[in-house]
């Protein structure tokens, strides 16, 4: 079993749209979830984190978070054509020493229709 | 806000040479750095983490003889591909957190390595 799967898309949504992103984690230790935004030829970027069950709200964007079902999601309210990127649920769980390790999925293409 | 510089951003190099890659906290320093790699369509993969003043810890699969990694300072973390081959063609991105122990990264621009 995969670490982080998502749903490797395209996922596609009309402009104006809910756009819904979904994340599963194998490590039941797993404290603090993130969901990262890269386009195309370009490094992630950070657009919601998440650390305790329930819903998270940053502009358009809600993080989701089910540590029971080791679920995470991201809604994206009010979907734009620059929302077009790779979405990548990455998760965090203690490394060696006090270093966190980050584990990415493969991420979700999401277009956005005009 | 906390910005991390890598240099160079592609590079095209040819079989058996060595690249050098710079990694760059600018306005915090970074104790712990992260190199990741990327190939197309494929998910960002650890490679390593940079510690300064020690040495770097290596995932498994990663040759650390062949991806050496100098973390000389607090803010400059250098990864160099040895020898680098076609197949090491890939997307190089460094992270770093300005915070010690903390789990919010700050993404480089990444390198885009081309090995001929």
């Amino acid at each position: 079993q995969k670490e982080v799967e998502q749903n490797s898309g395209p996922l596609s949504v009309p402009e104006g749209a809910i756009a819904s992103l979904n994340c599963t984690y194998s490590d039941r230790v797993s404290q603090s979830f993130f969901w990262y935004r890269q386009y195309s030829g370009k490094s992630p970027e950070l657009i919601m984190s998440i650390y305790s069950n329930g819903d998270k709200e940053d502009g358009r964007f809600t993080a989701q978070l089910n540590k029971a079902s080791q679920y995470v999601s991201l809604l994206i309210r009010d979907s734009q054509p620059s929302d077009s990127a790779t979405y990548l649920c990455a998760v965090n769980k203690k490394g060696g020493g006090s270093n966190y390790k980050l584990t990415f999925g493969k991420g979700t293409l999401l277009t956005v229709n005009p | 806000g906390a910005v991390v510089s890598q240099h160079p951003s592609w590079v095209i190099c040819k079989s058996g040479t060595s690249v050098k890659i710079e990694c760059r906290s600018l306005d915090f320093q970074a104790t712990t750095m992260f190199w990741y790699r990327q190939f197309p369509k494929q998910s960002l993969m650890l490679m390593a983490t940079s510690n300064e003043g020690s040495k770097a810890t290596y995932e498994q699969g990663v040759e650390k003889d062949k991806f050496l990694i100098n973390h000389a300072s607090l803010t400059l973390s250098t990864l160099t591909v040895t020898s680098a081959h076609p197949e090491d063609s890939s997307f190089y991105i460094c992270s770093a957190s300005p915070r010690a122990g903390a789990n919010v990264l700050t993404f480089g621009a990444g390198s885009r390595l081309t090995v001929l």
